[in-house]
């Protein structure tokens, strides 16, 4: 069974850093593409970022130069590493693996976390 | 970026009944366009993945159609557990882009 945990959310100030942790399980995850998305009330689901198994990274323009994503394929753990937060950066965060179709990845998302909630207020 | 709209915005049905939802793209997004189930305190969940293709596990009542800027889920027979927020996401171009979201409560 695939399972991804998420963690390190929390209440955090104005321009200070996070770092988010996606623990895999129940896949050969590297060998798949995973992604960061995140949900707010106002705004919705917004993709976040996407990094392949072979370590190709996208970005939504909006966290271009702020956040990072990365992958520990030896331990199964994606990470997104958040700078320079913003209250517009508060959301729950999902890590999601994205779904292998045609024997490549896709830009869908099959599996999901429970979600790491962020909250950026002074 | 590509802009998805979602209609009607709250569906009100029964179960049993057959219901369509709809997913308007700006522009062409070609055949890639999926369909998740939100229900409340969970996460998303793929329903339907280039356009029609039920992702592992669903059921057979769902089915997606359309291409280019139209799309449309439809549930054949509303089960109990189907009530839920759908939303349509297309990867056809950067940024991935998801719809607003329609909710099927029950009537």
């Amino acid at each position: 069974e695939v399972q991804l945990l998420e963690s390190g959310g929390g209440l955090i100030q104005p321009w200070e850093s996070l770092r988010l942790s996606c623990a895999a399980s129940g896949f050969t995850f590297s060998t798949y593409a995973m992604s960061w998305v995140r949900q707010t009330p106002n705004k919705g689901l917004e993709w976040v970022s996407t990094l392949t198994n072979g370590g190709t990274s996208y970005y939504t323009d909006s966290v271009k130069g702020r956040f990072t994503v990365s992958r520990d394929n030896s331990i199964s753990t994606l990470y997104l590493q958040m700078d320079s937060l913003t209250a517009d950066d508060t959301a729950i965060y999902y890590c999601a693996s994205n779904l292998q179709y045609g024997g490549t990845w896709s830009g869908f998302f099959d599996s999901w976390g429970q979600g790491t909630l962020v909250t950026v207020s002074a | 970026e590509i802009a998805l709209t979602q209609s009607p915005g709250t569906l009100s049905l029964s179960p049993g009944e057959r219901v369509t939802l709809s997913c308007r793209a700006s522009q062409s997004v070609s055949s890639y366009l999926a369909w998740y189930q939100q229900k409340p305190g969970q996460a998303p969940r793929l329903v339907i993945h280039n356009v029609s293709k039920r992702a592992t596990g669903i059921p057979v009542r769902f089915s997606g159609s359309g291409s280019g800027t139209d799309f449309t889920l439809t549930i054949s027979s509303l089960a109990p557990e189907d009530f839920a927020v759908y939303y349509c996401q297309q990867r056809s171009a950067w940024p991935y882009t998801f719809g607003q979201g329609t909710k099927l409560e029950i009537k």
